[in-house]
């Protein structure tokens, strides 16, 4: 079936770095949806990308669906503490009456 | 609600039990999805309901899970005669739906089932 994969596992980085984790598809994406969840919460909605090579902003974060609609890029700028948590990318299939997942990013941020 | 609502929190079950998870979502929101997040894993799809029609039920792992939503509001998950491989965090969500399309999903805080 369709899977979502998610790169890097996981990274670790200096306060005021930057860092972009990358979702890809062998097959095309439909829409890709982002949340993120910090420990021990629930994943929270970022945002949805519908359109081939559409390119979002919400601050410091930057979201981008590929020009073949087989991957997705989120990147943050200047990363902060608040930022920790595991990023997760997610196909929305038939219309989103089914989230795919991917295995998330967790990102860590030292002070 | 202000936001979708689970309980309860934290669900302790001997092997063998059957245990019930309820899921309170956004007034409103017509559909409504159970998802399983086990740890250190994105969640997996269970089953959807648009308002009190289930309509995907594909992602339930086997017969001892049922799940009901009979006035198309609250929605019951059902684990009969639970196994430790059922050990998860089960996340319940809502969604706005416009025609075909669906918006972003609204967690609950989930339910954290552990099977001893």
């Amino acid at each position: 079936g369709q899977q979502v994969m998610q790169i890097p596992q996981y990274q670790h980085v200096q306060e005021g770095e930057d860092f972009t984790t990358y979702c890809n598809s062998s097959t095309t994406l439909s829409n890709i949806q982002w949340y993120k969840q910090r420990p021990g919460g629930h994943p929270v909605f970022l945002i949805q990308l519908v359109k081939s090579g559409e390119v979002k902003k919400q601050k410091r974060l930057t979201f981008q669906f590929g020009e073949a609609k087989k991957n997705s890029s989120l990147h943050i700028t200047a990363t902060q503490t608040t930022d920790v948590g595991t990023y997760f990318c997610a196909d929305s299939m038939e219309y989103g009456n089914k989230l795919v997942f991917g295995a998330g990013t967790i990102l860590r941020v030292k002070s | 609600g202000a936001g979708v609502s689970q309980s309860p929190r934290y669900k302790v079950a001997k092997r063998g039990q059957d245990v019930a998870l309820r899921c309170d979502p956004i007034s409103g929101h017509v559909s409504l999805f159970w998802y399983q997040q086990a740890l250190g894993q994105g969640p997996e799809f269970l089953t959807y309901f648009q308002n009190e029609a289930q309509l995907d039920k594909s992602g339930l792992p086997s017969d001892r899970f049922f799940a009901e939503r009979p006035e198309g509001s609250v929605s019951t998950l059902k684990i009969q005669r639970t196994q430790q491989e059922d050990s998860a965090v089960y996340l319940c969500a809502s969604s706005l739906r416009q025609g075909l399309f669906n918006y972003g999903y609204t967690f609950g805080s989930g339910t954290r089932l552990t099977v001893v």
